[in-house]
C-alpha cells in the first residue's frame, strides 16, 4: 500500500505569491493534518481535517487555509507568501483523527521563498 | 500553554552502547506520546508510541517509559547501530478529538562505528 503522498516535492516562490500544496492520505485514513517544519526545529501543527471538516487549527495566520475533499485528499493554501514561510510542509494521516492514534507522515513539500 | 521540552539536543554514542532521550510535557491532560525518527531529507517515521494508561512499552531494541506524575517520558535505544543515527522527536497529544501533536525540539543522535 502507498503511504502518504505529497506534491510537489519542491517549490520556489517569491514574496507575495500564493501556493497550493497537495496531500493524499494512506488508503482508508480519513484524517489529514498539516505541519510546518522549519530547519532545525520540530514540526508545528497547522490544521487537521476529518471528513471534510476542520477539527483543529494551530497558531498560524489567516493566510494559511486548507480543505479536504470527498476522497480524503487535502490541499494547503498559503497566500501573500513571506520569507518566513520557507519551510518543509508535512502532511500526516490517521484512521479516525481522534488524537491517540498513530499518524504517518509524507515526505513533505520543501517551499523556498525568494 | 502546551510545551514539550526535549533533552539532550545532541547525543553521540559508540556502536553497541545505549542511548536515552528524555522529554517533559507541560499539559497534564496529554494522553498520547509518539516518537519519530527523521533521517536527513526524509519524512518523520513513527518508531514507537505509548498511551497514558501504560507505563512502559518495548519493541525489539526500542523502549519508551512514561511517568505521568512527573509528566516525563523517555526513549531508550539499546545496542545502537550506525543506522540509528538520525534526529529523534518526541511529541504529545492531549485531545481525544484532534490529532494535534506538540513536538519537542529534537535530538540529533550519532552512533559511531
Amino acid at each position: 500500500d502507498a503511504g502518504v503522498t505529497q506534491s510537489p516535492t519542491h517549490l520556489i516562490k517569491t514574496r507575495g505569491q500564493h501556493v497550493t500544496l497537495r496531500c493524499s492520505p494512506i488508503s482508508g485514513h480519513k484524517s489529514v493534518s498539516w505541519y510546518q517544519q522549519v530547519l532545525g526545529q520540530g514540526p508545528q501543527f497547522i490544521f487537521q481535517y476529518y471528513e471534510k471538516e476542520e477539527r483543529g487549527r494551530g497558531n498560524f495566520p489567516d493566510r494559511f487555509s486548507a480543505r479536504q475533499f470527498p476522497n480524503y485528499s487535502s490541499e494547503l493554501n498559503v497566500n501573500a507568501l513571506l520569507l518566513g514561510d520557507s519551510a518543509l510542509y508535512l502532511c500526516a494521516s490517521s484512521l479516525e483523527g481522534s488524537g491517540n492514534q498513530p499518524q504517518h507522515f509524507g515526505d513533505g513539500t520543501r517551499l523556498s521563498i525568494l | 500553554g502546551e510545551n514539550v521540552e526535549q533533552h539532550p539536543s545532541t547525543l553521540s554514542v559508540q556502536e553497541g552502547d545505549s542511548a536515552v532521550i528524555k522529554c517533559t510535557y507541560s499539559d497534564s491532560a496529554s494522553n498520547y506520546f509518539p516518537w519519530y525518527k527523521q533521517e536527513l531529507g526524509k519524512r518523520p517515521q513513527l518508531i514507537i508510541d505509548i498511551r497514558s494508561n501504560v507505563g512502559e512499552k518495548k519493541d525489539q531494541r526500542i523502549a519508551v517509559t512514561l511517568n505521568k506524575t512527573a509528566k516525563h517520558f523517555s526513549l531508550h535505544i539499546t545496542e545502537t547501530q550506525p543506522e540509528d543515527s538520525a534526529v529523534y522527536f518526541c511529541a504529545a497529544s492531549r485531545d481525544h478529538n484532534t490529532d494535534k501533536l506538540i513536538f519537542g525540539t529534537g535530538t540529533r543522535l550519532q552512533v559511531f562505528p
